[in-house]
C-alpha cells in the first residue's frame, strides 16, 4: 500500500515568509508525528497527534511553529515568519495506535531552505 | 533532550564483513528501535526491541539491549554495498510514542 507522503519535497523561501508543509499518513494509522533533522541539532521531535487526544506539542521550538491534523488524517505544519535557523528537513511519520506497534513509518521529508 | 546517543562512529568496512554500532541512553525506556537513512531523507524502520527483551534477530540484523547499562548494539552480518547508510537508534518511553533519536552512525560498505 501507499506509504507516508509529504509535499513539497523541497521548499525555498525568504526569511520572514510563512510556509506550510503537508503530510499524508498511511491510511488507518491514527498516530502522526513531525520531526525535523538539521546538521546542528540532529533528529528532533516536534509534535505528536494521537486520534482525538490533545496533541503533544512539547517539541515545537517556538510559537512560530504550529500544526494541525484535519479529520484524523492529513496534517499541516506551519512555520510563520521563517528564520534561517528553521532550515532543515522536516519529516513526518505515522504509526498504528495499539502498542506494541510503535514502529513509525516515515515519509521522504520536506527540505526547507530559508534564505 | 535526546535519549539515544550512539558512539560517534563512521565505519568503513569491506563487503562481507560484519558491522557493529552502539547506542546508549539515559532514562527508562519502553522500547528501543533502529532506523536506517539513505541520502539524508526518509528513515526506514529496521528492528524494535522491547525493554524486557535482551536480544532480537531479523535477517542479517542482530540487536542487543542491556537495560542495566542503558545500551544497545546493532550488528549487521555479511554486509553488502546496499547497507551503506546512516543508522540511528531511537527510544520511546512508557505511554509516549515520541522517538528520541541518537546522533547516528555512518556506515560505508566498500564493494
Amino acid at each position: 500500500g501507499a506509504g507516508v507522503s509529504q509535499s513539497p519535497s523541497n521548499k525555498v523561501t525568504e526569511k520572514g515568509k510563512d510556509v506550510e508543509l503537508r503530510c499524508d499518513p498511511i491510511s488507518g494509522h491514527t498516530a502522526l508525528y513531525w520531526y525535523r533533522q538539521s546538521l546542528g541539532q540532529g533528529l528532533e521531535f516536534l509534535i505528536y497527534f494521537q486520534g482525538n487526544s490533545a496533541p503533544d506539542k512539547s517539541g515545537l521550538p517556538s510559537d512560530r511553529f504550529s500544526a494541525e491534523r484535519t479529520g484524523g488524517s492529513v496534517s499541516t505544519l506551519t512555520i510563520q515568519r521563517t528564520q534561517q535557523e528553521d532550515s532543515a528537513v522536516y519529516l513526518c511519520a505515522s504509526s498504528r495506535r495499539d502498542p506494541p506497534y510503535n514502529e513509525q513509518f516515515f515519509g521522504p521529508g520536506t527540505r526547507l531552505t530559508v534564505l | 533532550s535526546q535519549q539515544g546517543e550512539e558512539d560517534p562512529q563512521a565505519l568503513s568496512i569491506q563487503e562481507g564483513e560484519n558491522a557493529t554500532m552502539n547506542c546508549s541512553y539515559k532514562t527508562s525506556i519502553n522500547n528501543l528501535q533502529w532506523y536506517r537513512q539513505n541520502s539524508g531523507r526518509g528513515l526506514v524502520h529496521l528492528i524494535l526491541i522491547r525493554s524486557n527483551e535482551r536480544e532480537k534477530h531479523s535477517g542479517r540484523l542482530r540487536v542487543t539491549l542491556d537495560t542495566s547499562k542503558k545500551s544497545s548494539s546493532l550488528l549487521i552480518t555479511a554486509s553488502r554495498a546496499a547497507d551503506t547508510a546512516s543508522y540511528f537508534c531511537a527510544t520511546t518511553r512508557l505511554r509516549n510514542n515520541r522517538l528520541a533519536f541518537g546522533k547516528g552512525n555512518q556506515v560505508v560498505v566498500i564493494p
